[in-house]
């Protein structure tokens, strides 16, 4: 069974801050995603990877950056918090296109 | 420029009745789609998904119907179950698509006994 970890289930930031959200995968996936989650939003795509040290913008890349060192691990983060990045971070990792899976998800609040 | 939608963001449907989910599309390119179900405080989870070859795919008490001239698809449970309740999200994705997936807003689905 895939398993994808996020290291941190809630966590709560102030404003300015430097913020790594991290995460890793098991299965020797070759892509790994971050989305966001918001009310009436749906999943919106941050950032995304397909190859170690490769990354792509998604949709919303603005005040975000990414890390993939490693195949295992792509890790978010958020140069400078603000209030509006308060959200549920999703990472995802797949082997093609036909489907992710997901980690349980970080909830972040930044005041 | 929203290319999945889920147009309603609840429904509420009894126990043993049949729930419904819709998600249209606007880009054509898509061939592949997906449904994902999300419990709070969780990540969503895969539940079925449907190639563009076909119009149907079954799995148990879930169904996906695609209706690829309406640019629509939809997810139909049944019976439904307490434990379905959940946000549904609808995704897609084609060849040229960068190995991305495409979501809608999510549709909260309630089961009331």
């Amino acid at each position: 069974d895939v398993k994808v970890t996020q290291s941190s289930r809630y966590l709560v930031k102030r404003t300015g801050e430097k913020v790594f959200l991290e995460c890793v995968q098991d299965m020797d996936h070759e892509n790994m995603f971050w989305y966001r989650q918001d009310p009436g939003l749906g999943l919106r795509l941050i950032y995304f990877s397909y190859d170690v040290k490769m990354k792509e913008k998604g949709d919303i890349p603005e005040g975000y950056s990414v890390s993939r060192e490693k195949k295992e691990r792509f890790s978010l983060i958020l140069e400078s918090a603000s209030t509006n990045q308060t959200s549920m971070y999703l990472c995802a990792s797949s082997f093609d296109r036909f489907g992710y899976t997901f980690g349980s998800g970080t909830r972040l609040t930044v005041v | 420029d929203q290319q999945v939608k889920q147009n309603s963001p609840s429904l509420s449907v009894q126990e043993g009745r049949i729930s419904i989910l819709n998600c249209d599309y606007t880009n054509s390119m898509f061939d592949y789609f997906l449904w994902y179900k999300k419990y709070p405080a969780e990540g969503p989870t895969f539940l079925i998904s449907i190639s563009s070859i076909k119009d149907k795919n079954e799995d148990g008490r879930f169904t996906v119907f695609l209706n690829k001239s309406a640019k629509h698809l939809s997810l139909h449970i049944v019976p439904s179950q307490p434990g379905d309740s959940a946000v549904y999200f609808c995704a897609a994705s084609h060849k040229m698509g960068a190995q991305k997936l495409v979501f809608g807003q999510g549709t909260r689905l309630t089961i009331n006994p």
